[in-house]
């Protein structure tokens, strides 16, 4: 079966620097997904990892570790708008499996 | 260029209804995905179709739940005689092949609230 962990809150200042840390155990990896989602909206695409290192996307950055099975999304900059839920998600070639997801409030 | 369509939002139904949630997929993907959300948990997969074909239904219950995508028209996600634990949001993505790396795009999801 599939496996994935990841905090359920974090909160943090406006303009700082949050890290949600996403662990998985999957069979058949065949990538890992961070995804938005606002409450009551769809998810929305953030970065799509495949090989290990650290994919960077203005503000979002994403980084893989395939032998340790871990993920990170690091939010920098952080702005009132990102308060949302941010999901991780490891695929299975066409299929993913979600975490239960990291509530992140930005105060100000 | 409009996105994944679903609808309606939000649905209501009393115990023993049917519930029947339609997805239009974006103009050109051809793969549709249904997943379902349970209040405080994640994402589950449910079903992949293509067109006239269900390839996975690996995550769909065997009893009550029914996925088509016809070759017109929306895929549509059927639930029969709907329980309370049927209460959920279910999400539709859609993709223009199956490959992860081109991503899902999600529709806004429908609310089902079961009474």
């Amino acid at each position: 079966g599939q496996n994935i962990d990841q905090p359920t809150e974090m909160t943090a200042t406006e303009g700082a620097i949050v890290q949600i840390n996403c662990t998985y155990q999957t069979s058949g990896f065949n990538g890992l997904f961070w995804y938005q989602q606002h409450a009551g909206e769809a998810p929305t695409f953030l970065s799509y990892n495949v090989l290990d290192g650290l994919e960077e996307k203005g503000r979002f950055s994403s980084f893989l570790s395939r032998s340790k099975g871990y993920s990170y999304l690091l939010l920098k900059e952080l702005q009132m708008k990102d308060s949302a839920s941010y999901l991780c998600a490891a695929c299975t070639y066409y299929k993913l499996s979600f975490g239960a997801g990291t509530t992140v409030t930005v105060r100000a | 260029n409009a996105g994944v369509m679903q609808n309606p939002r939000h649905l209501v139904r009393r115990r023993g209804q049917e519930a029947r949630l339609r997805c239009s997929p974006m103009k050109g993907h051809s793969h549709v995905y249904w997943y379902r959300q349970l209040p405080e948990e994640g994402l589950k997969f449910m079903v992949y179709l293509q067109k006239e074909n269900i390839i996975d239904e690996s995550g769909m219950p065997k009893e009550r739940f029914s996925a088509e995508f016809p070759k017109e028209g929306p895929s549509i996600l059927r639930i029969q005689q709907v329980v309370r634990g049927d209460s959920a949001a279910y999400f539709c993505a859609s993709s223009p092949r199956a490959e992860p790396n081109y991503g899902y795009t999600f529709g806004s999801g429908t609310r089902l609230t079961v009474v």
